[in-house]
């Protein structure tokens, strides 16, 4: 059982350069989301989804897009990238988003360098 | 958004030595996790609380949910080189989908 999979594990970019950084979970989980993580801020949520074909914002969504067509996958897209998307990107997946549900499984993340 | 206030930021105990840290809301929420990470790692969960007034332990540590449910406090006794990484708290207010994270305790256990 793979879990939570990020891929690629690092990149670095030029400013300006877009890319996707892929997510899978192969737990039948219906939620699933990005954070950021910065050192002495936490994670921060960029994006989530509820389920196939539905996303919304979280407290960062600047400067990236989401789209989750299938219930395994939730890529995340930065068109353009700029020096302040410089930072360890996670993705997590729970069975459910509602208030009583599982927490959260993270991936191992994904470290991006924008130059 | 949601801020949540952890503490310490940082600490440097001795082999043995129990560990106490804390995490503050400016509102209610409905659930609190604590997650450990450590370096090249996403997190782990330890614990999760959904009531107030809960005590959950697993193994060695201990979590409280805090009968404000603006706080949730995490224990960890007798402490061992392999305790050492980041500890976060994690809440879910009672109305939305996003979980809120504190900035971390980053824990050193010295043999």
């Amino acid at each position: 059982n793979a879990g939570v999979t990020q891929t690629p594990k690092f990149q670095v970019l030029k400013t300006g350069q877009s890319m996707t950084l892929q997510c899978a979970q192969d737990m039948n989980h219906e939620y699933m989301s990005w954070y950021r993580q910065d050192p002495g801020m936490g994670l921060r949520l960029i994006h989530y989804s509820v389920g196939a074909g539905i996303t919304d914002q979280g407290e960062v969504p600047n400067g990236y897009n989401v789209s989750r067509s299938t219930t395994e996958d939730f890529p995340l897209r930065l068109l353009s990238a700029a020096p302040s998307q410089t930072s360890v990107y996670f993705c997590a997946s729970s069975y459910s988003g509602r208030r009583d549900a599982e927490p959260q499984h993270f991936g191992d993340g994904t470290r991006l360098s924008i130059l | 958004g949601q801020q949540l206030n952890q503490s310490p930021q940082s600490m440097f105990i001795q082999e043995g030595e129990d560990v106490s840290m804390n995490c503050t809301s400016s509102s209610i929420f409905n659930t609190w996790l604590w997650y450990k990470q450590e370096p090249g790692e996403g997190p782990v969960l330890l614990i999760a609380l959904y009531k107030a007034g809960e005590l959950t332990s697993n193994g060695r540590l201990t979590a409280q949910f805090g009968i404000t449910r603006k706080d949730s406090f995490l224990n960890i006794s007798a402490s061992i080189p392999s305790d050492v990484g980041i500890y976060f708290c994690a809440g879910l207010p009672f109305t939305g989908n996003q979980f809120y994270f504190g900035t971390g305790t980053s824990l050193t256990v010295i043999p």
